[in-house]
């Protein structure tokens, strides 16, 4: 069956700009994640949701960044003035109620800040 | 709290000899672990998890690893290396059952030689 899907696959912007990446998970896994890897570094936990609501949005590393997921499938990771730091691969993960501590990756969305 | 160390960013070994990465972890709870592949331009992809049954678990391709909680280690190992093993391979821990967070190592690239 389908997989985690991300798009875009990349994305550059400029400094300063806003950018919105989306992860569309496994059809009927109730709970999504996204983690961030650097160049040379595994991924960072950011956000979670389970269904609609973010369970737990400690790694989010500044109010720069928000994720929504209003109808508990799509999510959009939105960054806000966005930094050259910011420049990473971007990962969606999702898993089902009944198998939670198994994570399924989409392929990642490479974000470049200029 | 948890947190992964990778022994070892790179690893070189020989086609057929044995593939050994080295995984220790640190946990304040009893842990689930995991390994993770991730192939150029892909997303990572399970190889194979403890989740407190078997300390000797088998995962895909060949692989599997040993869960020593004397020594906080989940090595991962591979009798005989192919060259379709070459990639770059991630140990993570999360907090065990239910929907956690996974919190990543650092990575190890692992080159097989014809």
């Amino acid at each position: 069956g389908a997989g985690v899907s991300q798009t875009p696959s990349n994305k550059v912007t400029e400094k300063g700009k806003y950018v919105e990446l989306r992860c569309d998970p496994i059809s009927g896994h109730t709970a999504l994640y996204w983690y961030r890897q650097s160049l040379g570094q595994g991924p960072e936990f950011l956000i979670y949701f389970q269904g609609t609501g973010a369970a737990d949005d400690s790694g989010l590393p500044n109010d720069r960044f928000f994720a929504v997921r209003p109808e508990g499938s799509v999510s959009t990771l939105k960054i806000q003035r966005t930094e050259r730091g910011d420049s990473a691969v971007y990962l969606c993960a999702s898993s089902t109620r009944d198998s939670p501590d198994t994570q399924y990756f989409g392929p990642g969305t490479r974000l470049t800040v200029l | 709290a948890q947190s992964v160390t990778q022994l070892g960013s790179h690893v070189s070994v020989s086609e057929g000899a044995l593939v050994l990465l080295r995984c220790n972890y640190s946990s304040s709870v009893p842990p689930y672990l995991f390994w993770y592949v991730q192939y150029p331009n892909q997303g990572l992809q399970l190889l194979l998890k403890y989740t407190s049954a078997a300390t000797l678990v088998e995962g895909i391709n060949g692989f599997e690893a040993e869960f020593k909680k004397s020594e906080t280690s989940f090595h991962l190992t591979k009798p005989s290396a192919h060259m379709s093993d070459a990639a770059e391979y991630f140990c993570a821990v999360s907090g065990g059952s239910g929907n956690t967070p996974l919190v990543f190592g650092k990575g190890t690239r692992l080159s097989v030689i014809a």
